[in-house]
């Protein structure tokens, strides 16, 4: 069983630029959720994706998009990107849209916006 | 609002001595409340959610509705428990949307 991989590691913008994140879920499950994660700070739900949908969002403008494709593997996309959306960006992989199983993190994304 | 507060951003003890790390939530409806830990250069993981009612490596939380609080605690600490840990509450039917508190880094000196 292999586990939540994100890719990049970590990764430097420009303000204004645009960024996609990767991540592949665990095997077998069909939910993946971002969460963004600042400095000093907790987790922020971002959305969740179910089964290729958007399954909830969090309080976050419309420059932040995501996909989910077949495989259950999702990208989060981040346009116009501002010095405020430097943190490190976590995916969670889980079974069932109601989320109501243990959620599996990945190692998350460093993204700096300079 | 939903909302998750640990109160302490840093708990230092010696080793052996007992933990609380306190956590306190808002919630209108039935919550369910879990504690992640990440140990340093790790990802996060779950330490435990408060329906299975088990005791992970030593640790235990108890869900007190009536002071909305879900504190955790170990009545030993050891060394290797020091890590960041994080309280986070799930809504049900709002997609799996786990709202974080802001963490305690908890440090157990030798």
């Amino acid at each position: 069983e292999t586990g939540v991989t994100q890719s990049p590691t970590h990764l430097i913008k420009t303000r204004g630029q645009q960024v996609t994140l990767r991540c592949s879920s665990q095997s077998g499950h069909n939910t993946v959720s971002w969460y963004q994660q600042a400095l000093g700070q907790g987790p922020q739900f971002i959305f969740q994706y179910y089964r290729e949908e958007e399954n909830g969002r969090g309080n976050f403008p419309p420059r932040f998009s995501g996909l989910q494709f077949p495989n259950y593997s999702s990208e989060l996309n981040v346009n116009a990107l501002e010095l405020d959306d430097s943190a490190l960006y976590l995916c969670a992989s889980s079974l069932g849209g109601s989320g109501g199983t243990e959620a599996f993190f990945g190692q998350g994304t460093r993204l700096t916006v300079v | 609002a939903q909302r998750v507060t640990q109160p302490e951003k840093l708990l230092s003890v010696f080793k052996g001595a007992p933990v609380e790390l306190k956590c306190n939530y808002s919630y209108s409806g039935s919550p369910e409340l879990f504690w992640y830990v990440q140990y340093s250069r790790q990802r996060l993981q779950l330490l435990l959610r408060h329906i299975s009612r088990e005791s992970i490596k030593g640790f235990t939380a108890d869900l007190n509705k009536g002071e909305t609080s879900f504190h955790l605690k170990k009545p030993f600490a050891q060394e290797e428990d020091s890590a960041m840990y994080y309280c986070a509450l799930h809504r049900y039917n709002q997609g799996g949307k786990l709202i974080f508190g802001q963490g305690t880094e908890l440090s157990v000196k030798p």
